[in-house]
């Protein structure tokens, strides 16, 4: 079956504690992007990649991560969590840069207490 | 930073009825453009896109409208049923961001039985 997988599904941490939510996708996709949504302000996109060691800003970069060593994975790294970046995270990955149907995962929600 | 609204948070229609769902896109240099389909504890589902060379395309039992003039797009679904419940984003990609994606608040959509 065709997905985009997220894990952890949900994450309770604390400030400044360091961690990684995993994005893979089995569909060969060359882009893959990070998107966080919040309340009223819909989704904004955090960062996106379009191949293996190529990746770009979004829209609300600041505090986050990401690296794309493989075709299939993109992980989202918070290096020093803090409590702003709570909200709910999706993953989402398309053929390329043509367009497509862009795939999302089912969400992590994060709280950074 | 983009700005892509809905006119209406909330919409309520009745089985059977069509609903519209609008959408207001800021930049002109927009070229693609998609609707999406966020169901509750879900990520967001893809529904339609069209790119700017069209004013309007039709899916199974939806159609998108693209006024560029004016900068607006439309979501038609025909003979709504129970499980088109759910929030509608759209979503926006201008030629001169790469390929960043820009979406809506939401307009959540309830269908009366």
């Amino acid at each position: 079956e065709a997905q985009v997988t997220q894990n952890p599904r949900y994450l309770i941490t604390v400030t400044g504690k360091k961690l990684t939510v995993t994005c893979s996708q089995n569909m060969n996709h060359e882009y893959m992007s990070w998107y966080r949504q919040d309340p009223g302000l819909g989704l904004r996109q955090i960062y996106y990649s379009m191949n293996v060691e190529v990746t770009d800003k979004g829209d609300v970069p600041e505090g986050y991560k990401v690296s794309r060593k493989e075709k299939r994975n993109f992980p989202l790294i918070l290096e020093s969590p803090s409590p702003n970046q709570t909200s709910l995270y999706f993953c989402a990955s398309r053929p390329g840069q043509g367009g497509g149907e862009q795939y999302f995962g089912p969400g992590t929600r994060l709280t950074v207490t | 930073g983009e700005s892509v609204g809905l006119h209406l948070p909330t919409l309520s229609v009745q089985e059977g009825d069509n609903s519209i769902i609008n959408c207001a896109y800021s930049n002109s240099a927009s070229d693609y453009f998609i609707w999406y389909k966020q169901e509750s504890g879900k990520g967001p589902q893809f529904i339609i896109d069209i790119r700017s060379n069209m004013d309007k395309r039709q899916g199974q039992r939806v159609t998108v409208l693209l006024n560029k003039t004016v900068k607006h797009l439309s979501l038609q679904i025909a003979a709504t049923q129970p499980g088109d419940s759910a929030v509608y984003f759209c979503a926006e990609n201008p030629m001169n961001t790469g390929n960043q994606f820009y979406f809506g608040t939401g307009t959540s959509l309830t269908v009366i039985p």
